[in-house]
């Protein structure tokens, strides 16, 4: 089955500097890769994702990079604000979802 | 219109108890996902329907974990003789098109078991 490693399990940053989470994934198979945000609580929700025939996807302050080559794929969020602040998860797919152990982000105002 | 909705919210069970979870999907949607998150951890899928028919039980950690989604809409996920170790919350997912389409799963609120 699919293995999903993400690190780090804990990034803090300071408000306006940019944060990165790379994960990495076993299965070539994996085609969808998407990434979601949990805050304390409540459910998971997407907020960006990336297939497999994509190098590059970019949302406002959010971008995500993907090497199918290196079976590796990357979070990117610039100009982080406290809003920022919650668990995110990657997860590689070919239909259910395989989920990192999650990054836990922090960004101080 | 109204996104994936679970009950109970939280339940509390003693050690031995069978609990049934309920999960509302999107109205329309085709696949249905139930995944087990401990607490900490990313979420770990149990089990996959795309209409009424489970395709993929693989992740169900015993015979103790039984679902089902007989009309093809609601589904429920009962636990039989819970133990410790069952406590998590479950998280029911739904997505409008089948496997063959990779499109957004969209997240219920969850269920907070609890096994005294």
């Amino acid at each position: 089955g699919e293995n999903v490693e993400q690190h780090p399990s804990t990034l803090s940053v300071q408000e306006g500097d940019s944060a990165v989470i790379k994960c990495t994934y076993s299965d070539s198979a994996s085609n969808y890769f998407p990434w979601y945000k949990q805050e304390l609580g409540k459910r998971p929700q997407l907020i960006i994702d990336i297939r497999s025939n994509v190098g590059e996807k970019k949302d406002q302050r959010i971008a995500v990079t993907l090497n199918k080559t290196a079976k590796h794929f990357s979070l990117h969020i610039t100009e982080t604000q406290p809003e920022d602040s919650a668990v995110y998860f990657c997860a590689a797919t070919d239909y259910k979802l395989s989920f990192g152990a999650g990054t836990t982000v922090t960004v101080r105002a | 219109g109204a996104g994936v909705s679970q009950s109970p919210r939280y339940k509390v069970a003693k050690r031995g108890q069978d609990v049934a979870l309920r999960c509302d999907p999107i109205s329309g949607h085709v696949s249905l996902f139930w995944y087990q998150q401990a607490l900490g951890q990313g979420p770990e899928f149990l089990t996959y329907f795309q209409n009424e028919a489970q395709l993929d039980k693989s992740g169900l950690p015993s015979d103790r974990f039984f679902a089902e989604r007989p009309e093809g809409s609601v589904s429920t996920l009962k636990i039989q003789r819970t133990q410790q170790e069952d406590s998590a919350v479950y998280l029911c997912a739904s997505s409008y098109l089948g496997t063959s389409v990779h499109n957004e799963q969209f997240f219920g609120p969850g269920t907070r078991l609890t096994v005294l």
